[in-house]
């Protein structure tokens, strides 16, 4: 069975405080990995799908990275309004469904 | 453009009862996916659909629960003589292809309360 495991699973930052969050994983084979973003009552929000190891996606102050075994989304100089649940998934070849971790909850004070 | 809408937000119902979950897609996307969120835990899968068929249910309890995606009208998700423990947020995705590497939009969820 796919696993997912985030860490850390609760992130407090100073604005403008850069950090990374992991994301392991054990799927056979990737078809890819995901990341999405959600805001309290609210559904997930697609960031980025990464394929193969060594490929990096930015997004504004995010930046995600894939490894053969983990991801990282590293957040630059964050900003308040980066306070969020971010959420990983995997989906295995053949699969329709992803696989998501439990997420960790960045806080971003002023 | 709407979105992926879900409705209702909340739902209560007593113990026994029966809970409908409504999802329509966004406007295009012909595949649905049902997933459930529990507290402190990852959204876990439930359903894949399409139009008139069920794809993979493979993370469906085998009782009390039902999904479909008639040929006009939303996505419904069905509990019967629901349980305390069903209690959890219901989150509906949609895509416009199948799902391999395709970005899935979610909507909002509804968020299930069992007394």
């Amino acid at each position: 069975e796919d696993q997912v495991t985030q860490s850390p699973e609760a992130l407090r930052l100073q604005e403008g405080e850069s950090s990374s969050l992991n994301c392991s994983y054990t799927v056979s084979g990737l078809r890819g990995l995901f990341w999405y973003r959600q805001d309290p009552g609210k559904g997930p929000e697609f960031l980025f799908t990464l394929y193969s190891a060594g490929e990096e996606k930015e997004k504004e102050r995010l930046k995600a990275t894939l490894t053969k075994k983990e991801s990282f989304l590293h957040i630059t100089a964050p900003k308040p309004e980066d306070s969020a649940t971010y959420l990983c998934a995997v989906q295995a070849p053949n699969d329709y469904k992803l696989s998501f971790g439990a997420g960790t909850t960045v806080t971003v004070r002023a | 453009n709407a979105g992926v809408m879900q409705n209702p937000r909340h739902l209560v119902r007593r113990r026994g009862q029966e809970a409908r979950l409504r999802c329509s897609p966004m406007k295009g996307h012909s595949h649905v996916y049902w997933y459930r969120q529990l507290p402190e835990e990852g959204l876990k899968f439930m359903v894949y659909l399409q139009k008139e068929n069920i794809i993979d249910e493979s993370g469906m309890p085998k009782e009390r629960f039902s999904a479909e995606f008639p040929k006009e009208g939303p996505s419904i998700l069905r509990i019967q003589q629901v349980v305390r423990g069903d209690s959890a947020a219901y989150f509906c995705a949609s895509s416009q292809g199948i799902a391999t590497n395709e970005k899935l939009f979610f909507g909002s969820g509804t968020q299930l309360s069992v007394l």
